[in-house]
């Protein structure tokens, strides 16, 4: 069975910092993928950033970036140059043959 | 595209009644995922389709869900009897194939009294 934890509930960062948001899984499958997943106050899903686990370079997407290392089954978020529409809920997600499993959150409230 | 569709987006009924969420997926996607969040249990999956055929509904509560999807471009999740403890917001999401990101629907904010 797969398993998604973040073990940080909520963060907080000034506006135009650095944050990383952690999350470490568990998976017996060779084959898939990782997510992160933000959950604004309008409670849409939105994807942020994904990962292929058979791929060692880290995704990219703007000023969103993970650290994906693969043997320890760890991957973090980390947010550069944050700005107040970043506040949400962020959500890890693990995917294999199974089902798409989600971790249980991390609040992150942006400071101005 | 317009993205994932469900209605309603609120919906505020009375224990015992039927309820029925409808979604409507991205064009061209293959699966479609029903999905329920709580505060106690995060966000679950519920059942999935692939080319409209439930592939894995283990994680229906009771047998008071149900799920179909008559065509590639429409799926309803219904609840009869709901009781308060169905309260949640339910999201239906797509996908291309399986191992590939989902894009979730706006979700439907469910309330049982």
């Amino acid at each position: 069975a797969q398993t998604v934890t973040q073990s940080q509930p909520e963060m907080s960062v000034q506006e135009a910092e650095t944050v990383t948001l952690s999350c470490t899984y568990d998976t017996s499958e060779s084959d898939y993928y990782l997510f992160w997943y933000k959950q604004p106050p309008s409670r849409q899903m939105i994807l942020v950033i994904r990962q292929e686990a058979y791929k060692q370079q880290n995704a990219t997407e703007n000023r969103f970036s993970v650290n994906f290392q693969k043997a320890a089954k760890s991957f973090s978020l980390k947010i550069s140059d944050s700005q107040l529409g970043d506040a949400a809920m962020y959500f890890c997600a693990s995917q294999g043959a199974q089902k798409l499993v989600f971790g249980q959150g991390t609040r992150l409230t942006i400071n101005p | 595209d317009a993205g994932v569709i469900q209605s309603p987006r609120h919906e505020v009924t009375e224990m015992g009644q039927e309820v029925t969420l409808r979604c409507k997926p991205i064009s061209g996607h293959d699966y479609l995922f029903w999905y329920r969040q709580t505060m106690m249990r995060g966000l679950e999956l519920l059942i999935y389709f692939n080319n409209n055929v439930p592939i894995d509904d283990s994680g229906m509560p009771e047998d008071r869900f149900s799920a179909k999807m008559p065509n590639a471009s429409f799926s309803t999740l219904k609840i009869q009897p709901s009781e308060p403890r169905d309260s949640a917001v339910y999201f239906c999401a797509s996908s291309l194939t399986f191992l590939y990101e989902q894009y979730f629907g706006p979700g439907t904010r469910l309330t049982v009294t």
